[in-house]
């Protein structure tokens, strides 16, 4: 159980383009999901929190008009990089947790390589 | 300073060894400590979590947390080459913090 899925896997667009990730929980209702970003050994950067039905709320220094977040529903949140530049070229990966699920219960997606050429 | 400090290695050891991972971190409210592993180009499993000090076992693996000096450990016994991956601790009660993670390689 517990799963969580991310699409794409890889991602590969143009400097200037806009890319969605989707991310779903697929046996279980996520009141909450996590964007993380991961630069190249390196760790875990909390981007933003997203509860279902509610804006998202954004960690300082990530400007949450170039990250759109939406979290319609109890099983989909995704993720927009708008006017994507390369330095956004990185790994994305969302978490989710249940209703009342305690921190450890954050169950992670597979990740996203976004490439921005 | 970050709230997890973890070296990153790389640690290479052969297999049957023992793995030791440690962490360092900051903040004393109450929350959890957790261990990951994550395997190239995916996302952290979860090993073992714990919000007590003390040691909690696992088959070949233990977390230790020593809340007195804010250390926590993670100790893999009779390493395989299947557990070549990076391991990520991280504490949190609603949002995690995560260390740098450490690649280990168990050589054949």
């Amino acid at each position: 159980g517990a799963v969580v899925s991310q699409h794409p896997s890889r991602v590969i667009c143009k400097s200037g383009t806009s890319v969605k990730i989707e991310c779903r929980s697929l046996d279980f209702q996520a009141t909450t999901m996590f964007w993380y970003r991961q630069f190249p050994k390196q760790s875990l950067m909390l981007m933003a929190t997203s509860n279902e039905g509610s804006k998202a709320t954004y960690e300082q220094g990530v400007e949450k008009d170039k990250f759109l977040i939406n979290h319609a529903s109890l099983t989909l949140s995704t993720l927009t990089v708008t006017s994507a530049h390369p330095e956004d070229s990185s790994f994305y990966i969302c978490s989710a947790r249940g209703l009342g699920g305690s921190s450890y219960e954050q169950y992670f997606g597979p990740g996203t390589r976004l490439t921005v050429t | 300073q970050k709230e997890v400090e973890q070296d990153p290695g790389p640690l290479s050891v052969p297999e049957g060894a023992i793995v030791s991972l440690n962490c360092t971190y900051s903040n004393s409210a109450f929350q959890y400590f957790m261990w990951y592993r994550q395997y190239s180009r995916k996302g952290p499993e979860l090993l073992m979590y714990t919000y007590s000090s003390g040691n909690k076992e696992d088959g070949r693996f233990t977390a230790q947390v020593d809340k007195s000096s804010k250390y926590i450990s993670l100790f893999i016994r009779d390493s395989q080459p299947s557990d070549s991956a990076t391991y990520l601790c991280a504490k949190g009660d609603y949002k995690l913090s995560f260390g740098a993670g450490t690649t280990v390689t168990v050589r054949a």
